[in-house]
């Protein structure tokens, strides 16, 4: 089972580019790594999922080096609507060993 | 389409209660999860269920919690003579398959035991 690990919290300014990192120095060879975002009282939504080198969306990026015992969430220009918690989560293709982490709380000021 | 739903959204029971709680995954979806949040804490995997197989129970944390899907669909969360420490909002989610797909979440059962 890989554990992950996040900064408990991170603090950015609007318009500021936001990377959060995990390690995951246990990830198994079929493993995806896939971030997620939570506002209070509600559930997580899903951000990005990756399985090695770099992935974007409209959202953020997610860069992975090769031995994949990191990963770096990117999120361009943060705005105060971006003040979540954000999990890295780290997990087997049958899903079954998919765990939430602490998550990294980001709080952004204007 | 719709998504996740849970019901109640808020339970209020006297400690030592039985409840049940609902989740109504996304429809097709093959696997559904529930996990629970105490306050200001991150998310506590419970337990999950693959299409027919028998479900992953390994983060139950006592034999007074239970789950059962039936018919590949709608799942009911069960717990037992209720504990203060048992408060925390429960969390539903689906996926597609079993591919390590993205998880899609219902907005929670906020459970409080008096």
């Amino acid at each position: 089972l890989a554990k992950t690990t996040q900064p408990i919290s991170m603090d950015s300014y609007e318009g500021q580019e936001v990377n959060i990192t995990c390690s995951h120095n246990n990830i198994a060879t079929n493993d995806y790594i896939t971030w997620y975002q939570q506002f209070p009282s509600q559930g997580p939504r899903f951000i990005i999922q990756g399985y090695k080198t770099k992935v974007t969306n409209e959202v953020a990026s997610l860069f992975i080096p090769a031995d994949r015992k990191s990963s770096t969430l990117s999120l361009p220009r943060v705005s105060l609507s971006d003040t979540a918690v954000y999990y890295c989560l780290v997990g087997a293709l049958n899903n079954n060993d998919m765990r939430f982490g602490a998550g990294t709380r980001l709080t952004v000021k204007p | 389409g719709a998504g996740v739903s849970q019901s109640p959204s808020n339970k209020v029971t006297e400690k030592g209660k039985d409840v049940e709680l609902r989740c109504d995954p996304i429809s097709g979806h093959t696997a559904l999860y529930w996990y629970r949040q105490s306050l200001g804490q991150g998310l506590e995997f419970l337990i999950y269920f693959q299409g027919n197989s028998a479900p992953d129970k390994s983060g139950l944390p006592s034999d007074r919690f239970s789950a059962e899907r039936t018919g590949g669909s709608v799942s009911t969360l069960t717990i037992q003579r209720t504990q203060q420490e048992d408060s925390a909002v429960y969390l539903c989610a689906s996926s597609l398959d079993y591919t390590g797909d993205t998880q899609y979440f219902g907005p929670g059962t906020r459970l409080t035991v008096l």
